[in-house]
């Protein structure tokens, strides 16, 4: 049972153009959804957040939107880099009984930014 | 400060053999995370680890345990080996701050069991 999923497996754009990525999630108790940037032989990187309290943030060229009624989150990437090519991870967490925050992670979506 | 650090960073394994894979978390860190990358899978999360007590286990068999030290360093072992357990292992230590918690990954272990 996926809960956080992210259906595009793979997304090509060209430099300059915005990058979308996206991601749609199931369990309610999400309040707090992270965005992660993978290369190649390294790990996951942290890149962006946002608090189900807010619709937006924004980080230089990059802005998480939330959809709570859709259960949706998109990243956008403006203007898109040849070195934003990269896998791209969602998650989620929920405030646990123990009061510990677990991530459930999506499967990626692999962005690549044509020259 | 250092970042998140694992070793080894290859390891190749033949079917029945253990493993174990060792992970040094950002210092100040108490909170280290397990996670198994396969292909088309994303980042299952094994189990995490704080003050060297196990506080959440993810849905794997018992075949994949972890530990973790006083100084915050944490090891996981695979015994018994399948060859679906090839993967990328993914350690990440965070910390909390305004009630929010931060994940930082490390390079990872990528073990192929032949």
């Amino acid at each position: 049972d996926q809960q956080v999923k992210q259906n595009s497996p793979s997304l090509s754009v060209q430099e300059g153009r915005i990058s979308i990525l996206n991601c749609d999630y199931t369990n309610s108790m999400f309040d707090y959804f992270l965005w992660y940037k993978k290369y190649p032989a390294e790990g996951p990187t942290f890149l962006i957040s946002i608090s189900s309290i807010k619709d937006k943030n924004e980080d230089g060229r990059f802005t998480v939107f939330l959809n709570k009624s859709a259960k949706h989150l998109s990243l956008h990437i403006v203007p898109s880099q040849p070195g934003d090519s990269a896998v791209y991870f969602c998650a989620a967490s929920a405030n646990m009984n123990t009061g510990r925050r677990a991530l459930t992670f999506g499967s990626g979506t692999r962005l690549q930014v044509q020259p | 400060k250092a970042g998140v650090t694992q070793t080894p960073r290859y390891l190749i394994k033949t079917r029945g053999q253990q493993v174990t894979l060792s992970c040094s978390p950002i210092s100040g860190h108490r909170s280290v995370s397990w996670y198994q990358q396969t292909p088309g899978q994303g980042l299952q999360f094994l189990f995490e680890y704080f003050s060297e007590t196990q506080r959440n286990k993810g849905n794997f068999p018992g075949r994949f345990s972890g530990r973790q030290f006083s100084n915050s360093r944490s090891e996981m072992n695979v015994s018994t080996l399948e060859l679906g357990d090839s993967a990328l292992y993914l350690c990440a230590s965070s910390h909390t701050s305004g009630g929010r918690e931060t994940q930082y990954f490390g390079p990872g272990t990528r073990l192929l069991v032949l």
